[in-house]
């Protein structure tokens, strides 16, 4: 079975301040693991991928397979940045890009 | 299209009611998936398709729940004799293909039984 876990349904920082958004997960094969976000009145949308090791909007996240972990950070907040993230599993036991998330964590950057 | 297209964006029903959600992926848009979120929790798989064929649908959690895509373009969610645990967004998605590729969410159909 696969599951992402999101320890903190809510996250608030002030401008400026480092933010982490924490993930775990378990899955038995090799995962691929995704950040998704939904800002106000938007749809849910991809954010990253791990299999990239891209940085966007200055966001990164590193695939820790030891500590199974897929942490989502940014070492200077902006209020924009205010948002629901979800962090999800896709592997190759699951059929096509099906993927598992998690329960998601709404992040408030306060001015 | 511009993206994913799903209507009606927020249906109220009555207990006991059939209701039919519908997606219209991103022209060309092979894979298509639903999911379903309650409140308070991320969304959840119901089921997939490849062109017409539904390839999975160990998501859906009951026999009241079907989809199809007949045509490999649009697809319906079906929900029969409609129950309040049924009420939820339900998101549809697209991607070019089904493995490794990006899937671009809809807006979502946001479903109460009252």
């Amino acid at each position: 079975a696969q599951r992402v876990t999101q320890p903190e349904k809510l996250l608030s920082v002030f401008k400026g301040a480092p933010v982490e958004l924490k993930c775990n997960y378990s899955y038995s094969g090799s995962p691929e693991l995704f950040w998704y976000v939904q800002y106000s009145r938007q749809r849910l949308q991809l954010l990253l991928r791990h299999i990239s090791r891209e940085s966007i909007k200055g966001f990164t996240a590193d695939l820790n397979k030891g500590e199974t972990s897929f942490h989502l950070k940014k070492p200077f907040a902006q209020e924009e940045d205010s948002a629901m993230y979800y962090c999800a599993l896709s592997g190759l036991e699951t059929s096509g890009s099906r993927l598992t998330f998690g329960e998601g964590t709404q992040l408030t950057v306060n001015p | 299209g511009a993206g994913v297209s799903q209507s009606p964006r927020y249906k109220v029903t009555k207990r006991g009611q059939d209701v039919a959600l519908r997606c219209d992926p991103i022209s060309g848009h092979v894979s298509l998936y639903w999911y379903r979120q309650a409140l308070g929790q991320g969304p959840e798989f119901l089921t997939y398709f490849n062109y017409e064929a539904q390839q999975d649908k160990s998501g859906l959690p009951n026999d009241r729940f079907s989809a199809e895509r007949p045509e490999g373009s649009i697809s319906t969610l079906t929900i029969q004799r409609t129950e309040q645990r049924d009420s939820a967004m339900y998101r549809c998605a697209s991607s070019p293909t089904g493995s490794g590729n990006t899937i671009y969410f809809g807006e979502g159909s946001w479903l109460t039984v009252v």
